[in-house]
Order: structure tokens, then sequence, then C-alpha cells
């Protein structure tokens, strides 16, 4: 069965440290791959996307992640985190049909 | 216009109360959609509407009925709810209706409150 796993609920990190969001999905055939970015009390923005060739893809305000097949992960980057990038970030998956998976998210910080 | 706008943002109902959420989308899209954010959770896909038709309902309650009149308003149409609904209702498009045709884009959600 399909399904999108983010094992770090919470993740606190401080300005200007690096920061890596983990992603682990379970898809049969190849993924389409999504992250989104949830600020409070706001709907679910698109971060990046993959769906084909290069496995390191670039997305908005400086994020990037990258495909790992053998290792089913697509886990976001970001070289360098604002104190704006505090948020909730969530992977998904794109199936056939109408479905899209999502994991339960993970709660990011940022501290001064 | 935003993409995606969906009213009211914030809404208390009683459980014996009848209320509607909105949605409409100036994307140009063809599919909608309706899902349940709750703490700690999956987002939860309600249903589905492609070209106006419904092409998903996943197993959602009776007390939650969906209307799609035209390819860029959805509606919600609310009665009998139980406070196990409160939760944020996220309405999203997109230009087809499948997770392999294209990226969600979103509302900013309607939090609903059942006292």
């Amino acid at each position: 069965a399909q399904s999108v796993t983010q094992p770090d609920i919470h993740i606190t990190v401080s300005e200007g440290a690096s920061l890596e969001l983990r992603c682990n999905y379970s898809y049969g055939a190849t993924p389409y791959l999504f992250w989104y970015v949830q600020s409070p009390g706001q709907g679910l923005q698109l971060l990046l996307k993959y769906f084909s060739g290069d496995t390191l893809v670039q997305g908005i305000k400086g994020f990037e992640a990258e495909f790992k097949r053998s290792q089913s992960s697509f886990n976001l980057r970001k070289p360098s985190v604002h104190w704006s990038d505090a948020a909730e970030y969530f992977c998904a998956v794109g199936a056939t049909g109408n479905q899209f998976y999502f994991g339960t998210g993970t709660s990011l910080t940022v501290i001064p | 216009e935003t993409g995606v706008t969906q009213t009211p943002r914030h809404l208390v109902m009683g459980m014996t109360n009848k209320k509607s959420l909105k949605c409409e989308q100036h994307l140009g899209h063809n599919a909608m959609y309706w899902y349940k954010q709750s703490a700690k959770k999956p987002l939860e896909l309600m249903f589905v509407y492609n070209f106006k038709e419904q092409t998903e309902n996943n197993s959602v309650p009776s007390r939650f009925s969906p209307e799609c009149p035209n390819s860029s308003h959805l509606f919600l149409h609310l009665h009998t709810l139980q406070p196990e609904d409160s939760a944020l209702y996220l309405c999203a498009s997109s230009q087809l209706a499948g997770g392999r045709d294209g990226e969600l884009f979103f509302g900013e959600g309607s939090r609903l409150t059942v006292l």
C-alpha cells in the first residue's frame, strides 16, 4: 500500500544552520513526489516537486530535495535556515487515480 | 484574486446547525478536492470532483455533503456534525484529477469548530 513517512515530528534548528527533513515513501511505481509547507492558519504551499529526470530538484525559498530510489527517500534540505522558515512541512506522493498520500508533517522551530 | 479562495475562514457551529463551506478557484483547473486536516494526522481526502463529476468519495459520513456546480466552485454542506468533526477543511484544485498529473493548489482552509 502507498504511504509516506516523516519520522521527525518536530525539529528545532538555529537560524543560519542547515536543515534536512526526512521523507520515506512506499509506492510500487515511479513516484511523483512533493514537498509542501504550511504556515500557521494557512493552506499548504508547494515548495518543490519531482516527476522525473534530475534527482536533485530545486524549489522556492532556497529549498532543494533529493530523490533516492534505493532508499525510497525524498529528503528536503536548506543550507541556511531563516526565522521565516518556521512552519509545518509535508511530504506527499502522487499516485494513480485521484490520490495524493501525505505524511503527518514535520514541525520546524527556528531559534535565534 | 488569489488562486484558491475559501470562505468562511472560521466557523463555529452547534451539532444541530446546518452550514456550508465555499471554495472558489481562479486557476482554470478541472479538478477540485476537499481535505480534512486534524492535528497530528495525515491529510484525509474527502471528495474529488473532476469536470464537475464526483470521482472520489472516501467513505465520508453523509453529514458531509459536497456540491460542485461548475469547475470553479466547490461547496461542502454540513449538518448534524459531531465534535470530532472539528478540524481544518482544505480545498484544493489541480489541472487534472490525479496524483500523477500535477500538483495540488490549496486554499487557506476553513477552521471548523463543532460545539
